[in-house]
């Protein structure tokens, strides 16, 4: 079946330090992968997208994704947090299959000021 | 960028009664609109996938005469709890797929927290 795992369900940080956020998928076919980010009290926003070309994806707010396709693996990174990135995470997938994204559990991270 | 926009932001109703949430894609054009629900804590859920002009296609589970979806044009899509209960009560989230791009991405709205007595 169709999944998404996020391995990590929460996490706690310090301000400066990086971050690397687990996600591996069970899809077949051509998958188009994502990062949503949900801040407290706000909606799903789209941090970044990888449909094709360059494995390695940057969005916004200095946060990259490494899509590396033997490992079925799209994890997050960020090489210093900020107390502002305190939030969930989901990572997300889409297929050439059918119109549906599969959403992982989410992490949700905590930064400490 | 792509903006999905969700009204009402919140909803209380009385047991028995119908309520109405709109789902509008401001600067692009959705044949795609898909519902969510968001329990506390938890994911998404999938409810139906909504495509413009033709029936929407229900997840399992979901009762589709409980849940109606109208998605009338390019833009909008509609959501109405029927009779709604206590336990309809729930954070629903519409998203829209802009397929412009070439990517396919979906784009959320708000979302609309509904609570009924």
């Amino acid at each position: 079946a169709q999944s998404v795992s996020q391995h990590n369900h929460h996490v706690i940080l310090s301000e400066a330090a990086s971050l690397e956020l687990g996600c591996n998928y069970s899809y077949g076919g051509t998958v188009n992968l994502f990062w949503y980010v949900q801040y407290p009290g706000q909606h799903l926003q789209l941090l970044l997208k990888y449909f094709s070309g360059d494995p390695l994806v940057k969005g916004i707010k200095g946060f990259e994704a490494e899509f590396i396709k033997s490992k079925f693996s799209f994890n997050l990174r960020k090489p210093s947090v900020q107390w502002s990135d305190t939030a969930e995470y989901f990572c997300a997938v889409t297929s050439n299959r059918d119109d549906k994204i599969i959403f992982g559990k989410g992490t949700r991270l905590h930064i400490l000021p | 960028g792509a903006v999905v926009s969700q009204h009402p932001s919140w909803v209380i109703c009385k047991s028995g009664t119908s309520v109405k949430i709109e789902c509008r894609s401001l600067d692009f054009q959705a044949t795609t609109m898909f519902w969510y629900r968001q329990f506390p804590k938890q994911s998404l859920m999938l409810m139906a996938t909504s495509n413009e002009g033709s029936k929407a296609t229900y997840e399992q589970g979901v009762e589709k005469d409980k849940f109606l979806i109208n998605h009338a044009s390019l833009t909008l899509s509609t959501l109405t709890v029927t009779s709604a209960h206590p336990e309809d009560s729930s954070f629903y989230i519409c998203s829209a797929r802009d397929g412009g791009d070439g990517t396919d991405t979906q784009y959320f709205g708000p979302g609309t927290r509904l609570t009924v007595l």
